[in-house]
């Protein structure tokens, strides 16, 4: 099955300056790979995904690069700010052999804190 | 923008008790999914189901887990007989199609076993 690290566990930063956050997977299969935001107590949020045919997707602050050679892919998160203050998880999917659902494999998250 | 909704947010048992937790997914999505996160920790995948049937199932989701569609709008997951240490967040999930596709959250409910 998959197995997604992700780094670091916790990660400060001022408010202004850019964060990142790394992910490796093990399934050279896998060719989807979301982030999601989770504030405390609420839901996991989409906030951007890549697939595996590209190698690096932007949304305005928001990055994701994908190496998948090296099957590692990273967040990058510019100008930051306090309401980026969150826990970031990496997720990568995989279904069983022959089998048409996916279900994701989340790493272990990234406490981000953005002081003002 | 549709949502995948939950009920209800919390629900408080006694342990062996039975549990029915409620989503609603999107209602163009044709894949479900549940998972849980126990508190500080990461989202760990139950089961998929699609067409009427389950996909994929962890080994968390042994017999006393069931899920259902019981009509063309609901998906519940069914804890038999309650164990202190499923007490969690349970998270509803669904996509549009499979491989590749974005899955979208509900709110989840947080299901506290005494």
């Amino acid at each position: 099955g998959e197995n997604v690290e992700q780094h670091p566990s916790t990660l400060s930063v001022q408010e202004g300056d850019s964060a990142v956050i790394k992910c490796t997977y093990s399934d050279s299969a896998s060719n989807y790979f979301p982030w999601y935001k989770q504030e405390l107590g609420k839901r996991p949020q989409l906030i951007i995904d890549i697939r595996s045919n590209v190698g690096e997707k932007k949304d305005q602050r928001i990055a994701v690069t994908l190496n998948k050679t090296a099957k590692h892919f990273s967040l990058h998160i510019t100008e930051t700010q306090p309401e980026d203050s969150a826990v970031y998880f990496c997720a990568a999917p995989r279904g069983r052999s022959g089998g048409s659902n996916y279900k994701l494999t989340f790493g272990k998250g990234t406490l981000l804190t953005v002081n003002p | 923008e549709p949502e995948v909704t939950q009920t209800p947010s919390h629900q408080v048992t006694q342990m062996g008790q039975e549990v029915i937790l409620r989503c609603v997914p999107i209602s163009n999505h044709l894949y479900f999914y549940w998972y849980r996160q126990i508190l500080g920790q990461k989202v760990e995948f139950l089961v998929s189901f699609y067409n009427n049937e389950i996909s994929e199932k962890s080994e968390i989701f042994d017999d006393q887990f069931s899920v259902e569609r019981p009509d063309g709008s609901n998906f519940t997951l069914k804890i038999r007989s309650t164990k202190l240490e499923d007490s969690a967040m349970y998270f509803c999930a669904s996509s549009e199609r499979t491989a590749g596709q974005p899955q979208h959250f509900g709110d989840g409910t947080r299901l506290s076993i005494l």
